[in-house]
């Protein structure tokens, strides 16, 4: 099992535009997770999706949208791109209930 | 809220020496507690959570509710412990919120 997967593991964009990550979770788990976490920082909540729909949001604004598909691979969306948003965007996995989440390795984004 | 307190952002211990990362949380119920740890160029895993009461790579952590810590200790640590620890907090919501986190390390 190849745990979680992410990509891009890397991702440059200029401001104002818009990028999409992606997420496969660990075999077996059908909740998926995304944090940011800034440098220096711990990792910030941004949503969870659990059966196609997002379960909980973080204090990010709605330039942070997500989808989760029927195979329950995810995906991070940002618009309109800030030099801000420039982070390590985390995927975690788990099982329903579970806090015992499975991390991906990220992708690191930098807006310039 | 819930607020997960990591009061130390770097700690240096030598290696034998005792070791205890700080953690305090900000939840009115019943948490779940646990800890994560970022060796060098790896993904953050789960180290331990305080529901299981287990001790992994020697490391454990008790809750204590009356103050609201859940530290982390190992009677003697090791130089392949030197990782970032991050303690999260579970409350009821569907979220873990973790800590700032603390680089411990281990110097031989």
């Amino acid at each position: 099992d190849a745990g979680v997967t992410q990509s891009p593991t890397h991702l440059i964009k200029t401001r104002g535009q818009q990028v999409t990550l992606r997420c496969s979770p660990k075999s077996g788990h059908d909740t998926v997770s995304w944090y940011q976490q800034a440098l220096g920082q711990g990792p910030q909540f941004i949503f969870q999706y659990y059966e196609e729909e997002e379960r909980q949001r973080g204090n990010f604004p709605d330039r942070f949208s997500g989808h989760q598909f029927p195979n329950y691979s995810s995906e991070l969306n940002v618009n309109a791109l800030l030099l801000g948003d420039s982070a390590l965007y985390l995927c975690a996995s788990s099982a329903t209930g579970d806090y015992g989440y499975t991390f991906g390795s990220g992708t690191r984004l930098t807006v310039v | 809220a819930q607020r997960v307190t990591q009061p130390e952002k770097l700690l240096s211990v030598f290696k034998g020496a005792p070791v205890e990362l700080k953690c305090n949380y900000s939840y009115s119920g019943s948490p779940e507690l646990f800890w994560y740890v970022q060796y060098s160029r790896q993904r953050l895993q789960l180290l331990l959570r305080h529901i299981s009461r287990e001790s992994i790579k020697g490391f454990t952590a008790d809750l204590n509710k009356g103050e609201t810590s859940f530290h982390l200790k190992k009677p003697f640590a090791q130089e392949e412990d030197s990782a970032m620890y991050y303690c999260a907090l579970a409350g009821g919501s569907e979220k873990l919120v973790f800590g700032k986190g603390t680089k411990l390390t281990v110097n031989p």
